[in-house]
């Protein structure tokens, strides 16, 4: 199973709103409604944000929001603040039961 | 609140096996998956495989041949063996709780670095 595609980077000034898009194919999000996102500050583990392709966790700022559309996902990021800048990483399960992540995006805030 | 606790050694030879396991506090590790995730440096996410607590597992395939995972309920722990190693397996390994149906993590520790090295 290949990794999901994510841009390699996004930027965006505080208070603008940025979308980060995750490209898989009919055999993970075009088929499965489990794409979950997690955010990964430098030296941390990561933290999920997003699951079941639009929920999430409580605790996590409503800022965050995440979408669907045929084999494409993606994350929303609105009122961009310096504390988001960091890595943001797609998942979805497969069809065999299994779990793939995306190749990663770097979210700059300018 | 679940905590997680990886532990094993940080250097690995070349051909020997590679053991964490991973400790659950907090709550019963009953009900749930676990998986073990790996992130070598500078790089993304790699899923390795999940066990549930009744033992069943499901492996990545590129990892299938090598990785062996393991529950302990009685300790409440999980454990991972990764049989011949290479410098490509050098990362930091992530344990965590992946929710009903494995289909997201709500759950991490907070990673223990793995060498492989001479």
């Amino acid at each position: 199973q290949s990794a999901l595609t994510q841009p390699a980077s996004v930027s965006g000034s505080p208070g603008q709103s940025i979308t980060i898009s995750c490209t898989g194919s009919t055999s993970d999000i075009g088929y499965w409604n489990y794409v979950s996102w997690y955010q990964q500050h430098p030296g941390k583990a990561p933290k999920l944000i997003i699951y079941d392709v639009s929920r999430r966790p409580s605790g996590v700022s409503n800022r965050f929001s995440g979408s669907k559309s045929g084999n494409t996902a993606s994350l929303t990021i609105s009122g961009l603040q310096a504390e988001d800048e960091a890595d943001y990483y797609c998942s979805s399960s497969t069809g065999s039961s299994s779990l793939v992540f995306g190749s990663g995006t770097k979210v700059t805030v300018l | 609140q679940v905590h997680l606790q990886e532990s094993g050694p940080g250097l690995v030879k070349p051909s020997e096996t590679l053991s964490l396991t991973c400790t659950v506090s907090g709550d019963s590790i009953r009900g749930y998956f676990w998986s073990w995730i790996r992130q070598p440096a500078g790089k993304g996410l790699e899923w390795v495989g999940h066990i549930y607590f009744d033992g069943s597992t499901t492996y990545s395939p590129s990892l299938k041949s090598r990785a062996t995972l393991s529950v302990d309920t009685s300790q409440n722990q999980f454990s991972l063996n990764l049989r011949s190693v290479t410098a490509a397996d050098t990362a930091v390994y992530y344990c965590t709780r992946a929710a009903v149906g494995a289909t997201y993590l709500d759950y991490w520790g907070l990673g223990s670095p793995v060498t492989v090295t001479s």
